[in-house]
């Protein structure tokens, strides 16, 4: 399968604690993108990297968020100290160039109890 | 502020009863309009993109089509394995975002056998 894939595909984390999320994209894909998706919603742009470089971070993303991309391949998105309202779809997507449509993983879904 | 408008928000047909969901936009330089279909728990699945308005596209029962202020999403004699939520989503031509994709909430279609 040459698909984006994201690992893991459902976390269910205590409020307060660390979580990490990795994305796998399509191997000749040079950008990569996390987007969330709640209940109800369409998906909102969090972060953008172009190879390794981050290029953009949405205001939606807190100082509790970081992603990478180390060596242009995977990426990951760690969010620090979790809250009820981080619960939600993260989803990752990756293209080549631009104007392209985005190829989509299946998301992680991630539940703050 | 650019915004993205899908509706209806929910559509229920008949299989075989053919309708159109709706995408309106106000943005400011479109670069393109994307269609997603996105069934539960997963991640969006690409359908088409446009470019210009006139441009047409079409996909086994889907055609999708493209003006200045709205995009349609055409569903012929539909299936129940049609039923899914399709997105929209616009990609602008301004300067440093021209990679993000800017969401509506979806249309959820569901198609009685």
């Amino acid at each position: 399968d040459t698909g984006v894939s994201q690992d893991p595909r459902h976390k269910i984390t205590k409020r307060g604690q660390n979580v990490t999320f990795r994305c796998d994209p399509i191997s000749e894909h040079n950008r990569l993108y996390w987007y969330r998706q709640t209940l109800g919603q369409g998906p909102e742009f969090l972060t953008y990297f172009q190879n390794e470089a981050q290029l953009e971070k949405s205001r939606l993303l807190s100082d509790r968020f970081s992603a990478e991309r180390p060596k242009g391949s995977f990426s990951t998105l760690e969010i620090q100290r979790t809250e009820q309202g981080d619960s939600a779809m993260y989803l990752c997507a990756s293209s080549f160039g631009q104007g392209h449509g985005y190829t989509f993983g299946s998301g992680t879904r991630l539940t703050v109890v | 502020e650019d915004q993205v408008t899908q509706s209806p928000e929910a559509l229920r047909l008949q299989e075989g009863e053919s309708s159109s969901l709706n995408c309106s936009y106000t943005v400011s330089g479109l670069r393109g309009l994307f269609w997603y279909r996105q069934d539960p728990g997963k991640g969006p699945e690409f359908l088409f993109t446009l470019y210009s308005a006139g441009e047409e596209k079409e996909k086994e029962r889907l055609k999708a089509t493209l003006t200045k202020k709205e995009s349609f999403l055409h569903i012929t004699a539909p299936k129940p394995e049609d039923s899914a939520t399709y997105l929209c989503a616009v990609q602008l031509n301004s300067g440093g975002s021209n990679y993000k994709l800017t969401f509506g909430k979806g249309t959820l279609l569901t198609v009685n056998p």
